[in-house]
């Protein structure tokens, strides 16, 4: 299994600034994930942090907005861009725990955006 | 479009009783399918994993079934007790990718 730690656990942002969100895994993995939790909705895949290249991004999310780092097989960053206030949600680094029997995704314990 | 379908009307059931939830799904080829638990105000946590060939999967009280006729997964909980409590998740992953995309997930409540 992986345990993964967030910084910040949550932040209180005026809009138009930028929340650079840090993920960090006690073990290598290949495939980490961002996912974004609006209230009261589930979750959303924003990308794929790829070590070493670009990131994934799905439909609706870009790297303008939400630039991504993956510069080890343990750590990687989100930021927020330019914030508004559509952008307070919680937003969760989720790793794959891949061996012969199992193919399970483990997540962190998300960061509290409140975009003001 | 793809979708996966879980009941959004919360489940209360008294405690001892078995609690099924049901995910429905489209436009997948899940090579397994996931279910989640997830508490307010955590990360949502690895319950029971299911692959395509599988009928059923067992883990303590556990139960998942896994119809990909039906497009279905049914996820029970037996003895059920107030800290089962907690909003489950269905997460299928589709066939070539990587991560996986969640339902909306249905909200239990087991009441003593």
């Amino acid at each position: 299994s992986a345990v993964i730690s967030q910084k910040p656990s949550r932040d209180i942002c005026q809009r138009g600034t930028s929340l650079t969100i840090q993920c960090q895994v006690d073990s290598q993995v290949t495939m980490m994930f961002w996912y974004r939790q609006q209230p009261g909705q589930s979750l959303t895949l924003i990308a794929t942090a790829n070590q070493g290249s670009e990131a994934t991004y799905e439909s609706g999310f870009v790297i303008d907005k939400f630039p991504i780092s993956r510069p080890n097989l343990t750590f990687s960053t989100l930021t927020v861009s330019n914030m508004s206030p559509e952008d307070s949600s919680i937003y969760l680094c989720s790793v794959l725990w891949r061996d012969s029997r199992s193919y399970e995704q483990y997540f962190g314990p998300g960061t509290r955006l409140t975009v003001t | 479009s793809q979708k996966i379908e879980q009941n959004s009307e919360a489940l209360n059931i008294q405690e001892g009783k078995t609690a099924t939830l049901t995910c429905n799904y489209t436009n997948y080829s899940p090579a397994y399918l996931q279910w989640y638990r997830q508490d307010p105000g955590r990360g949502p946590v690895f319950l029971l994993l299911i692959r395509e060939n599988e009928k059923e999967k067992r883990k303590e009280r556990l139960k998942v079934t896994f119809d990909t006729t039906l497009k279905q997964s049914l996820f029970h909980i037996t003895a059920s007790q107030p800290a089962d409590s907690a909003t489950y998740l269905c997460a299928p992953l589709d066939t070539g990718r990587r991560a996986l995309t969640f339902g909306s997930g249905t909200r239990l409540q087991v009441q003593p």
